[in-house]
Order: C-alpha cells, then sequence, then structure tokens
C-alpha cells in the first residue's frame, strides 16, 4: 500500500512559522490532504492541494507540493497556541479516491 | 448541524471479549469510513461504505471484525474475539455522494479508544 512519511515533532515559539512536512509513496494520487486534530476532537480538513499545483495559499496556511520528490509541506505563519494540535497528511488513493492514506501525524507545540 | 459521533468515547475490555463501537454519520451523508490508528501510528483506512453496501473492506485486519451499516444510517464495528493488538483509535467518517465533485470532504468523528487487556 502506499506509504506517507511525517516527523513525529516539532515545537515553535508563538510568532514563528511552522513548516510541517510529508513524504508520500504513490505519484499517480489525485488530491493530497491536511488534516488538524485538537485534543479530544475527530480530524478537522484544513485544505488540500490538487496534484497538478505547485502551491495552494489560505489565509495562514500555505501548501508547498513537490510532486518530483513526492514532498508536501504546511506552512503555518504566524503561529500561535490554539495552533497546537497533531496534524495529519493524507493522500488518496489512485484507485479509489474516497480512500485515504494518512501519515503517522506531527504534534506541533507551540511554546509562547 | 450535528457533526459525526461515535459511542463509546472510551472502552476498556479483557482479551477475548467482544465490543461493539457505533458511529452515527451527518444525516444525508451516503459514505461512511471506519479508521483505525494503533500506538500512535499512521492512520489507517478500515472500510467503506456507500448507503448500506461495503464498497471497499481492503482494510479490514481479519476475520474478527465485522462492520454492519443497517439501513444506510448508523454503523457499527464488532471485534470478537479482541486482541492485545486491536488496541488503539477507531475513527469514523463520512461523506456526502461526490457525485462528480471532488476533492473529497471527510467529516470525522472524535473516535473511539479502545484498549484491550
Amino acid at each position: 500500500g502506499e506509504d506517507v512519511e511525517q516527523s513525529l515533532f516539532l515545537s515553535v515559539r508563538e510568532g514563528d512559522s511552522s513548516v510541517i512536512n510529508c513524504t508520500y509513496t504513490d505519484s499517480s494520487s489525485t488530491y493530497l490532504y491536511w488534516y488538524k486534530q485538537e485534543p479530544g476532537a475527530g480530524l478537522q480538513l484544513l485544505t488540500y492541494i490538487f496534484s497538478n499545483m505547485d502551491m495552494k495559499q489560505d489565509q495562514r496556511l500555505t501548501v508547498l507540493l513537490n510532486k518530483k520528490d513526492k514532498h508536501l509541506s504546511l506552512r503555518i505563519a504566524d503561529t500561535q497556541t490554539g495552533d497546537s494540535a497533531i496534524y495529519f497528511c493524507a493522500e488518496s488513493s489512485p484507485d479509489n479516491f474516497n480512500k485515504f492514506y494518512f501519515g503517522s501525524g506531527t504534534k506541533l507545540n507551540v511554546k509562547p | 448541524e450535528a457533526g459525526v459521533t461515535q459511542f463509546p468515547s472510551h472502552s476498556v475490555i479483557e482479551k477475548g471479549q467482544t465490543v461493539t463501537l457505533r458511529c452515527d454519520p451527518i444525516s444525508g451523508h451516503d459514505n461512511l469510513y471506519w479508521y483505525r490508528r494503533v500506538m500512535g501510528k499512521e492512520i489507517k483506512f478500515l472500510l467503506h461504505f456507500v448507503k448500506e453496501s461495503k464498497q471497499d473492506e481492503s482494510g479490514m485486519p481479519n476475520n474478527r471484525f465485522l462492520a454492519e451499516r443497517t439501513g444506510g444510517t448508523y454503523s457499527t464495528l464488532k471485534v470478537q474475539p479482541a486482541e492485545l493488538e486491536d488496541s488503539g483509535v477507531y475513527f469514523c467518517a463520512s461523506s456526502p455522494l461526490p457525485a462528480g465533485r471532488w476533492p473529497e470532504t471527510q467529516y470525522f468523528g472524535p473516535g473511539t479508544r479502545l484498549l484491550v487487556l
């Protein structure tokens, strides 16, 4: 099956930028997603990018996609304490768009 | 609009016992998914219902797991008999029938934390 990998932890200071990285294996994935999980809550869709795009910006969030290297990143500008959560990268299966492959999640800790 | 709900939020059982997890999707969502996260690792797909039919159950680990979706509404996931390695967080998600509209947005419930002792 597809392999999606992320680093486990990231710690930043409030006001700094955070960059969460993800690598994936299936180059035929159509969409790639970023989900956020706050403590005690379910996963919340943050943003997504179509595979023919290099970059997508949505307010404080910037998604960069390098298809050649199969690398996806999520940049959070002006990180706030409320951004502390686990961030999951996911790709949709090329055979079944409804089937997602997730990474292990990156726990972002924002220090005041 | 109510989100995806799951019951129970936590369950602690002994090896060999049976546990049934329930998921209520967002009303009107035909797609329902089960995922599992074991030991802080990746979230793994278990299966996908479209209404009451199993569309894809390729992620079900073995025949100790049985998922049903009565009448295309709520779904249950039964583990019988439970083993130690079944411990983890079981997530349910739902989405409306895409009808050719992408990207697929799956709405997740808070998960059921299962601990098998």
